[in-house]
């Protein structure tokens, strides 16, 4: 079965120090994975896929398909990072699109 | 463009009712998603339409529980004699078309039961 797994509700880090936003998955096939970003008072919105290999707003994510990780990291975090994080599976073809359950991210001045 | 437009933002029934939640697609999209938000959990996927069809259906409740997108107007989910647990946030989300998996959300509708 399709799972998205976020083991932490909450990450909370110092201005300046390094993130890593945990998630793993489980799927049969070759998934695409995504990190959507909802900021305080607007919409949920794509924050980066796997497949464009790039990096937005200084996160990047790599994709180990051998644990099955799809983490999201940034060396440097800011206070305007502080934002619900949800990693996100969709199945080939893009019929279907699951989300794990979230991390919230507060970053301390 | 207007983005994904939801409505009503905020619904309130009593126990018995029925609910009917809005989702226009952006400008350009034929596909729609419906997911519920509970308390402290993530986006729970309910259901997938195109135009006039529902493609996937797995996380819907067999019962109480209907979507609809027609070939003109909104998408509707529709929920028959709510109860409290009914009670959540509902996101639509659209895409231009299959295969394009990024998803556009509207701002979603809260809906609490009495």
């Amino acid at each position: 079965a399709q799972r998205v797994t976020q083991p932490e509700k909450l990450l909370s880090v110092f201005k300046g120090a390094p993130v890593e936003l945990k998630c793993n998955y489980s799927y049969s096939g070759s998934p695409e994975l995504f990190w959507y970003v909802q900021y305080s008072r607007q919409r949920l919105q794509l924050l980066l896929r796997h497949i464009s290999r790039e990096s937005i707003k200084g996160f990047t994510a790599d994709l180990n398909k051998g644990e099955t990780s799809f983490h999201l990291k940034k060396p440097f975090a800011q206070e305007e990072d502080s934002a619900m994080y949800y990693c996100a599976l969709s199945d080939t073809g893009g019929f279907k699109t699951i989300f794990g359950a979230g991390t919230r991210l507060f970053v301390k001045a | 463009n207007a983005g994904v437009m939801q409505n009503p933002r905020h619904l309130v029934r009593r126990r018995g009712q029925e609910a009917r939640l809005r989702c226009s697609p952006m400008k350009g999209h034929s596909h729609v998603y419906w997911y519920r938000q509970l308390p402290e959990e993530g986006l729970k996927f309910m259901v997938y339409l195109q135009k006039e069809n529902i493609i996937d259906e797995s996380g819907m409740p067999k019962e109480r529980f209907s979507a609809e997108f027609p070939k003109e107007g909104p998408s509707i989910l529709r929920i028959q004699q709510v109860v409290r647990g009914d009670s959540a946030a509902y996101f639509c989300a659209s895409s231009p078309r299959t295969g394009v998996s990024e998803l556009f959300f509207g701002s979603g509708t809260q809906l609490s039961v009495l």
